[in-house]
């Protein structure tokens, strides 16, 4: 069975950071690209960032470019979210996804608030 | 960037029914090297993560009920779902995945039973 389990979520400052780890299993993973995304309290989906499979190549989504770095571990299976200069907006579940090419599947994710 | 725009923001309709939700993007998402539309809808229930009902506009993901169907090419989408059951209540998001380097989702669509 495909799985994606996130952790490292929980409460920090503003200003603060934060890793967001993704462990993947049921699948060849060094042969997918993998993505965050975030949902706010009661709001939509927002794609985050992007790792390919080999680690080579990553893209951000405006409103975290400079803040966030995405990357991976292809020996342990997982892809990271490390998280700086958070902001309160950044406050969100964070969903881990593969590619496929669309989405599929999502991990359970992991909330993430930045508050004082 | 590629903006989606889903319509209704919500609807509600009677169980067995046929609910009708559209997303257009602001550019064309059908790739001419392939023919294929980088289109996907989602559902989301909540305190859930979103399922992958469709991609490829039209691909329904195995396992998904026959009654959710996708339509449109180019820049016009459309998830509908027949014979409405009380399970389907859910958001439905659509998405492109045309670009490598952003890739967005339209709003959103509340779907309730009338």
């Amino acid at each position: 069975e495909v799985q994606l389990v996130e952790s490292g979520g929980g409460l920090v400052q503003p200003g603060g950071s934060l890793r967001l780890s993704c462990a993947a299993s049921g699948f060849t993973f060094n042969s997918y690209w993998m993505h965050w995304v975030r949902q706010a309290p009661g709001k939509g989906l927002v794609w985050v960032s992007r790792i390919n499979n080999d680690g080579s190549d990553s893209a951000y989504a405006d409103s975290v470019k400079g803040r966030f770095t995405i990357s991976r571990d292809n020996a342990k299976n997982t892809v990271y979210l490390q998280m700086n200069s958070l902001r309160a907006e950044d406050t969100a579940v964070y969903y881990c996804v593969r590619d496929f090419p669309s989405f599929d599947p999502w991990g359970q994710g992991t909330l993430v608030t930045v508050s004082s | 960037d590629i903006v989606m725009t889903q319509s209704p923001d919500s609807l509600a309709v009677s169980l067995g029914e046929r609910a009708t939700i559209n997303c257009k993007s602001s550019q064309s998402v059908l790739h001419s090297s392939n023919n294929k539309n980088y289109l996907a809808w989602y559902q989301q229930k909540p305190g859930q993560p979103p399922k992958l009902l469709i991609y490829w506009a039209s691909t329904r993901k195995s396992g998904v009920p026959d009654r959710f169907s996708g339509s449109g090419s180019g820049t016009d989408f459309t998830l509908t779902i027949s014979n409405l059951q009380a399970e389907d209540v859910a958001v439905y998001y659509c998405q492109h995945y045309y670009s490598t380097v952003s890739y967005t989702f339209g709003q959103g669509t509340k779907l309730q039973i009338k």
